[in-house]
């Protein structure tokens, strides 16, 4: 059971290029997030799903789209990458929206902009 | 604003010590509180989702108590072991939303 999977695991891109992370999970999970991590903050929320179709906003979605064709699949993208979103991103899934129960999340990819 | 508050920052513990910290979050509208484990290089793992007032949870040497009137939650090692040594973050969902704390990193020194 592979779980939550996420591509790629680090990246280097130049101010202005655009990029897509990938996420994908085979839980059958209904709710997907994207999460970044900054040196002493927690995980901010920066877009979610909570179906096919349906996406969100969170805390910090400037400079971010995202899209859920499938269940499976949650990609963040980076129209236009600027310093300021150098930083790890972690994608999540859970069985449901609401938020009691897990988040399942991948391994992680650390984007640097340079 | 859903101010989530971990304390303390960082935390270190001789092998064998008992230590806690704490998580404070927003006493209104609860809906649930999660315990997460972050070992360094690796993804977060769900310890416990707590979503009652007066839960108590336990996974081995470790367990977690909630109050939701007062809008916080305890996490205890007992005994601590050097594979212990991680960043615990609490997390509290809000509808759709889930506000992280900035989370305790605990090293226990063998």
């Amino acid at each position: 059971n592979a779980g939550v999977t996420q591509t790629p695991k680090f990246q280097v891109l130049k101010t202005g290029q655009s990029m897509t992370l990938q996420c994908a999970q085979d839980m059958n999970h209904e709710y997907m997030s994207w999460y970044r991590q900054d040196p002493g903050m927690g995980l901010r929320l920066i877009h979610y799903s909570v179906g096919a179709g349906i996406t969100d906003q969170g805390e910090v979605p400037n400079g971010y789209n995202v899209s859920r064709s499938t269940t499976e699949d949650f990609p963040l993208r980076l129209l236009s990458a600027a310093p300021s979103q150098t930083s790890v991103y972690f994608c999540a899934s859970s069985l449901n929206s609401g938020g009691n129960t897990e988040a399942f999340f991948g391994q992680g990819t650390r984007l640097t902009v340079v | 604003i859903l101010n989530v508050e971990q304390s303390p920052q960082s935390l270190h513990v001789q092998e064998g010590d008992s230590t806690n910290f704490t998580c404070s979050f927003p006493s209104s509208n609860f809906y649930a509180l999660h315990w997460y484990r972050w070992e360094t290089a690796k993804s977060p793992e769900a310890l416990f989702v707590m979503t009652l007032n007066g839960d108590e949870k336990k996974k081995g040497r470790i367990s977690a108590t909630l109050n939701t009137k007062e809008g916080y939650s305890y996490l205890y090692i007992k005994g601590s072991q050097p594979e212990d040594s991680a960043t615990y973050l609490c997390a509290f969902p809000r509808s759709n939303d889930m506000r992280f704390g900035a989370g305790t990193r605990l090293t226990v020194k063998p």
